[in-house]
């Protein structure tokens, strides 16, 4: 089965604190990535994919084949990034079927 | 560029009527996928459409249909509506399966 399980529905840190916002996903093969974020009144954006392998706003996320990991890690949290973030999987052939994720709520306080 | 515009952006609806909402792709954007999201399901992949060819299709009943015309707009319809068929619909358009899909802004339907 296709899964993607973000198991923290809401993550809360201070400023400056680090983040690391956990997606496991359950796939049989070799998937695309992405983590998505929605900040407060603002329309659903791709904030990276495993395959560009960039830092977004400081964020970055390693895929882990062995753990079928994705998480998503920031050293200093910032409250700006307070947001709604999904992970999530399309399958390879997929063309755009995206498999999210339930989201983590990033709340990070002053 | 202008983005993804859906409309209309909120609807209300009855029971055993049916719904017709519209998303319009960015310009040069060929392909356009549907999801449905509910507190409870979260989101939830409906379909995609590239050239006017259905190419994917999530796991809903056959009520959920879709189409998309050749200047790329798309059009979702749900028939015989439900009172779990309320929701907020969104749709992403994408260049041609770069995997990275631009939202719109979303339909929230409810029905009563």
């Amino acid at each position: 089965a296709q899964r993607v399980t973000q198991p923290e529905k809401l993550l809360s840190v201070f400023k400056g604190a680090p983040v690391e916002l956990k997606c496991n996903y359950s796939y049989s093969g070799s998937p695309e990535l992405f983590w998505y974020v929605q900040y407060s009144r603002q329309r659903l954006q791709l904030l990276l994919r495993h395959i560009s392998r960039e830092s977004i706003k400081g964020f970055t996320a390693d895929l882990n084949k062995g753990e079928t990991s994705f998480h998503l890690k920031k050293p200093f949290a910032q409250e700006e990034d307070s947001a709604m973030y999904y992970c999530a999987l399309s399958p390879r052939g997929g063309y755009n079927k995206l498999i999210f994720g339930a989201g983590t709520r990033l709340a990070v306080h002053p | 560029k202008a983005g993804v515009t859906q409309t209309p952006r909120y609807l209300i609806k009855t029971r055993g009527q049916q719904v017709t909402l519209s998303c319009s792709p960015i310009s040069g954007h060929r392909s356009v996928s549907w999801y449905q999201q509910t507190p409870g399901q979260g989101l939830q992949f409906l379909f995609e459409y590239f050239s006017e060819t259905q190419r994917n299709k999530g796991n809903f009943p056959g009520r959920f249909s879709g189409r998309q015309f050749s200047n790329s707009r798309s059009e979702m319809n749900v028939s015989t509506l439900e009172l779990g068929d309320s929701a907020l619909y969104l749709c992403a358009s994408d260049s041609g399966g770069s995997g990275e899909q631009y939202f719109g802004p979303g339909t929230r339907l409810t029905v009563t």
